[in-house]
């Protein structure tokens, strides 16, 4: 069964530092998403992507962060500088059709220290 | 603004027993899905419904939303311990927005 890869599995950095976390969707889906779940909380939805341009996001997707598909397989989400309260865990997630189902990667767990 | 509440927040019951999650909105929804999120893992779709009143089932699972497109309730009948998880509705409003419940946690005891 087609499966959303995301790369790293665990990532810990410093404050201040930036990452990119990274994501394949599945191949013939043309949207893309971020979400966040901070431990213990609720699934947050970041932003959506559909036709190399973003289409939504949530007021937790600042100028801090940004996304890109630089290729025709990759999805990243970079966080230029990260804070102690990015420590979440960060899900990919794709859809054939936007609103109808969403396969979600394993997820990024990244912490900030 | 909360847009979905599901009730219970947490459940804890026996093996075998039957049990309905809730899902709550005061939005119209034109689709509304339900997955399943294991410790660690992404959430998992387990179904879509996109008409008022549509009814599908998986297996032990039976999934309903209301007629209005306001809510959704999803019942296990005997549920055993691999059903024990986080459990999430997420639905896509009229204004094409995608939105997750607050979940319900359960636990299913051997």
């Amino acid at each position: 069964e087609p499966e959303v890869t995301q790369t790293p599995s665990h990532q810990v950095t410093q404050m201040g530092q930036e990452v990119i976390l990274r994501c394949v969707p599945i191949s013939n889906h043309l949207y893309f998403y971020w979400y966040r779940q901070i431990l213990g909380q609720k699934v947050e939805f970041l932003v959506s992507f559909y036709n190399n341009e973003i289409s939504e996001k949530s007021e937790i997707f600042d100028d801090q962060f940004s996304v890109e598909r630089p290729d025709g397989s990759n999805f990243t989400l970079k966080i230029r500088s990260t804070k102690l309260e990015d420590s979440a865990m960060y899900f990919c997630a794709s859809s054939e059709k936007g609103g109808y189902g969403y396969t979600f990667g394993s997820g990024t767990r990244l912490t900030v220290v | 603004t909360q847009l979905l509440e599901q009730s219970p927040q947490f459940l804890s019951i026996q093996e075998g027993e039957n049990l309905t999650v809730y899902c709550n909105s005061s939005s119209v929804f034109s689709s509304l899905q339900w997955y399943r999120q294991e410790p660690g893992e992404g959430p998992v779709l387990l179904v879509t419904v996109v008409t008022g009143g549509e009814v599908k089932k998986l297996k032990r699972l039976t999934f309903q939303f209301g007629d209005a497109r306001k809510d959704s309730s999803l019942h296990i009948t005997a549920a055993q311990p691999g059903d024990t998880g986080l459990y999430l509705c997420a639905g896509v409003n009229t204004g094409n927005q995608f939105y997750f419940g607050t979940g319900t946690s359960l636990t299913v005891i051997p």
